[in-house]
């Protein structure tokens, strides 16, 4: 696998279900990010984590909860969503340093994920 | 804060033809950097070209180029050659220059889908 990767593709689940989506990045960046991508809607940037501590967290309710185990690796816990969380999520990566280029971002496919 | 506008949902181009699309930014900065990204209909978001502001001259990527008017807050990326590859949703992109504040956050407009027509 190159660049960066989300499973699942798509998931459906209830609203009391709990469910995670998984990132994994092969660039050897250290910074890792959550964005959240609504119909018609720019794309909401959610959290960001840079060498393994959230440095960013843009107000998301807390039945989203991110999990950074290493560089490599982000998830996103999923727990009593709600309908209107329908949409898909986007992970992305950067090498996170100080130039412009250290900061350009490589997003996953994304996880299309349909809250019922 | 700062906020990217698109001021054109959809747009359409004959293949091989030349398409413009516009984006015009807030901010009170004068350092940052500006981005068009492409998201085709497989849903991978990649880049296609970057602006730095201090820079006075466009940036250009083989088809790709860009009108950067800074007094204005105008980056429109022009696609020379249409080609049917080219039809995806396009996303300009703002991130500030301050290495402190703002360092990671790229803010985006609601994007332009571009139809290419064989």
């Amino acid at each position: 696998e190159t660049g960066v990767t989300q499973t699942p593709r798509h998931l459906v689940m209830g609203m009391t279900n709990k469910k995670s989506l998984k990132c994994e990045q092969h660039l050897g960046h250290n910074a890792m990010y959550w964005y959240k991508q609504s119909a018609k809607k720019p794309l909401e940037l959610m959290f960001v984590y840079s060498l393994e501590e959230r440095v960013e967290n843009n107000s998301v309710p807390s039945r989203f909860s991110p999990e950074c185990p290493n560089s490599s690796h982000l998830f996103l816990h999923l727990h009593t969503l709600q309908p209107e969380d329908s949409a898909l999520y986007l992970c992305a990566s950067s090498p996170g340093g100080g130039t412009t280029e250290d900061n350009e971002q490589f997003f996953g496919p994304g996880t299309r994920l349909t809250v019922l | 804060a700062q906020t990217v506008t698109q001021s054109q949902p959809e747009m359409s181009v004959q293949e091989a033809e030349t398409v413009t699309l516009s984006c015009t930014y807030d901010t009170s900065e004068s350092d940052y950097y500006l981005f068009w990204y492409k998201q085709p209909p497989s849903r991978q978001m990649i880049l296609v070209i970057r602006q730095e502001a201090y820079k006075q001259q466009n940036a250009t990527e083989n088809r790709f180029s860009v009108n950067f008017q800074k007094a204005a807050k105008s980056f429109s990326l022009k696609i020379s050659d249409s080609q049917l590859g080219d039809a995806a949703m396009y996303f300009c992109a703002y991130r500030s220059g301050d290495t402190l504040a703002g360092s990671y956050q790229l803010t985006f407009g609601k994007g332009t889908k571009l139809s290419v027509i064989p």
